[in-house]
């Protein structure tokens, strides 16, 4: 009955590939995020969807692509992988995309680029 | 701008009371967390607190807002074993549901 969930947990693959994380949550909430959290724990959110629709667009290199099927599932392709990828993704869920709403985190998925 | 700043690290012995500060540029900011990390997962959200308040309590948690100073602190009382994480402060304001996080306080325990 797990809330957030992630696939794969760890991701090794090599430059130049390309590579989808994927993430659903079961709680029924409206607002999907993704994170990105680097080797010192620096977390920054990358994209935020509400209802499907892309509300938060950070700056992020267009090698990201979300996509989001439905609002339960908010996915990640990743294309031309560079070595400064690697680092552990967060998804997350709100309610809504009100102020204040509380962030439910999935595990996170490890990727490391060789 | 938006920052949200933290010391990277706090070692307390068990028993004791952790106290781990935060600071913020973003005088908007109406919404501040905290959040915990524990090896491994996804963060948790512990407590929040309103920018009108300058204190809230929730059992062994103790959050202290000062606001003019835009400082933030969390105080864990009675420091156990299984509080050892990371603690990341963070911050949002009119703009929506995006969160600022801080850097993040690795809070160790010693016997």
């Amino acid at each position: 009955d797990t809330a957030v969930s992630q696939t794969p947990k760890y991701l090794v693959t090599q430059m130049g590939n390309d590579k989808s994380i994927k993430c659903e949550q079961n709680l029924g909430h409206d607002t999907m995020y993704w994170y990105k959290q680097d080797s010192k724990k620096f977390l920054k959110i990358m994209f935020s969807y509400n209802n499907k629709e892309l509300i938060i667009n950070e700056t992020v290199p267009n090698r990201f692509s979300p996509k989001s099927p439905d609002k339960a599932h908010l996915n990640l392709h990743i294309n031309s992988l560079e070595l400064g990828d690697s680092a552990v993704y967060f998804c997350a869920s709100s309610q809504d995309h009100t102020q204040g709403a509380e962030q439910y985190f999935g595990p996170g998925t490890r990727l490391t680029v060789t | 701008g938006e920052d949200v700043e933290q010391s990277l690290f706090l070692s307390v012995r068990e028993g004791d009371s952790s106290v781990i500060n935060c600071t913020y540029t973003d005088s908007s900011s109406t919404y501040l967390y905290w959040y915990k990390q524990e090896p491994g997962a996804g963060l948790q959200l512990l407590t929040y607190i309103f920018s009108n308040m300058d204190m809230k309590q929730d059992q062994r948690l103790t959050v202290l807002l000062n606001k003019k100073d835009k400082h933030l602190s969390l105080r864990i009382a009675d420091t156990q074993t299984g509080d050892s994480a990371i603690y990341f402060c963070a911050e949002s304001h009119s703009s929506a549901s995006k969160i600022i996080f801080g850097s993040g306080t690795r809070l160790s325990i010693r016997p």
